[in-house]
């Protein structure tokens, strides 16, 4: 079965600096990824997402993820944090089992901002 | 309106009640889905719904009972809630169709459900 590890489940990083946030997956063919953000008490927000093609995706916000297979990692970066990206991030994958239309979500995580 | 949104926003129920919460999506997609959010827990997969049709129920008490009656509304429906029932529930549609490996997923607002 697919399965998504996010190894950080806290990041603080100082406004302006730069931010990768780290994914990878475990699955035997081309994945399907996807990025999502959360602010506290709402909903998911899909930043990005990766199906083929060009490795490097860019998405909303000034995030981008590139994708490698060679160490099954979907990075997200962003050059300049701003305060207001701070929130609980979460990687995904499409889950194959059942037919398709499922989502593999990792644990998230949790950047914090300071000013 | 546009996207999907989700009502209440927030629900304080007991026990004993029967509560429903409401999904709505905009975006003429054909599936739609329960989450469960829970506090240092991963995202869980409820339910999932395919035009109309349940397609996923993964393993969820019969306390927790959806219904979808069109592909634009889904429910939830609580009886008989316990404590540990307290989470955000999240809704999302999606395009829908069998196997479609780049269906994304597109995500509500979520509504903060207590239990006491």
């Amino acid at each position: 079965a697919q399965s998504v590890t996010q190894p950080d489940i806290h990041i603080t990083v100082s406004e302006g600096a730069s931010l990768e946030l780290r994914c990878n997956y475990s699955y035997g063919a081309t994945p399907y990824l996807f990025w999502y953000v959360q602010s506290p008490g709402q909903g998911l927000q899909l930043l990005l997402k990766y199906f083929s093609g060009d490795t490097l995706v860019q998405g909303i916000k000034g995030f981008e993820a590139e994708f490698k297979r060679s160490q099954s990692s979907f990075n997200l970066r962003k050059p300049s944090v701003h305060w207001s990206d701070a929130a609980e991030y979460f990687c995904a994958v499409t889950d194959l089992t059942g037919g398709g239309n499922k989502l593999t979500f990792g644990t998230g995580t949790q950047l914090k901002v300071e000013l | 309106e546009t996207g999907v949104t989700q009502t209440p926003r927030h629900l304080v129920m007991g026990m004993t009640n029967k509560k429903s919460l409401k999904c709505e999506q905009h975006l003429g997609h054909n599936a739609m889905y329960w989450y469960k959010q829970s506090a240092k827990k991963p995202l869980e997969l409820m339910f999932v719904y395919n035009f109309k049709e349940q397609t996923e129920n993964n393993s969820v008490p019969s306390r927790f009972s959806p219904e979808c009656p069109n592909s634009s509304h889904l429910f939830l429906h609580l009886h008989t809630l316990q404590p540990e029932d307290s989470a955000l529930y999240l809704c999302a549609s999606s395009q829908g169709g069998s196997g479609i490996l780049s269906d994304t997923q597109y995500f509500g607002p979520g509504t903060r459900l207590t239990v006491l």
